[in-house]
């Protein structure tokens, strides 16, 4: 099973800042197959990232995903209100996982 | 525009069985896939199953492996994911999620919880 580890835990920030978020896998993983999600509370997940750096439909174009190999990478270029949630990134591999999250809050 | 809508909270006994349904509507049900992911209290994503609803090919999770079952009705565009021999570890809130094809999960249904109490 591939293992996707995440940092920071927290990331505390201000509005207009800019967020880095990190994925790293326990070995390599497909570019194709690296997702990122946003889970605000009470929320189902939505889908940010798919193919490591393609956006989903709808999502804003603050947010941009790179990387390859097992380093992963979002990065949100000017925080919103509405950016502040937990983020998951996701491989999908023939046993899909995901990481642990990071969340993003308010400082 | 695409929607997937689950069943209602459930509470179980250990030792019980729960079956949690997801309705898809607003694209051809049987040219996507499903998956079931779980979120215990607090806790992250986890990844249960995927099942094709075109000819009902399945893969699990192996930690699952014999516990849990997804199918699918074709005729109401619903699938289902049923788990067995509840214990308190599995309180959770279940989600179906669509697979997209790009190999990502592109809609997610609004989750169903899942209380597993003595």
């Amino acid at each position: 099973e591939i293992v996707l580890t995440q940092s920071p835990g927290t990331l505390s920030l201000s509005p207009g800042e800019r967020a880095t978020l990190s994925c790293r896998a326990s070995q390599s993983v497909s570019s194709s197959y690296l997702a990122w999600y946003q889970q605000k509370p009470g929320q189902a997940p939505r889908l940010l990232i798919y193919g490591a750096s393609s956006r989903a439909t709808g999502v804003p174009d603050r947010f941009s995903g790179s990387g390859s190999g097992t380093d992963f990478t979002l990065t949100i270029s000017r925080l919103e209100p509405e950016d502040f949630a937990v983020y998951y990134c996701q491989q999908y591999g023939s046993s899909p996982t995901f990481g642990q999250g990071t969340k993003v809050e308010i400082k | 525009q695409v929607q997937m809508v689950q069943s209602g909270a459930e509470v179980k006994k250990p030792g019980a069985s729960v079956k949690v349904s997801c309705k898809a509507s607003g694209y051809i049900f049987t040219s996507y896939g499903i998956n079931w992911v779980r979120q215990a209290p607090g806790q992250g994503l986890e990844w249960m199953a995927w099942i094709s609803a075109y000819n009902g090919n399945t893969n699990y999770a192996q930690n699952l492996q014999g516990r849990v079952t997804m199918t699918t009705d074709t005729s109401t565009s619903t699938a289902y994911m049923e788990l067995r021999s509840l214990r308190s570890d599995d309180t959770a809130v279940y989600y179906c999620a669509r697979d997209s094809g790009v190999r990502a999960f592109d809609y997610w249904g609004q989750g169903t919880l899942v209380t597993v109490s003595s």
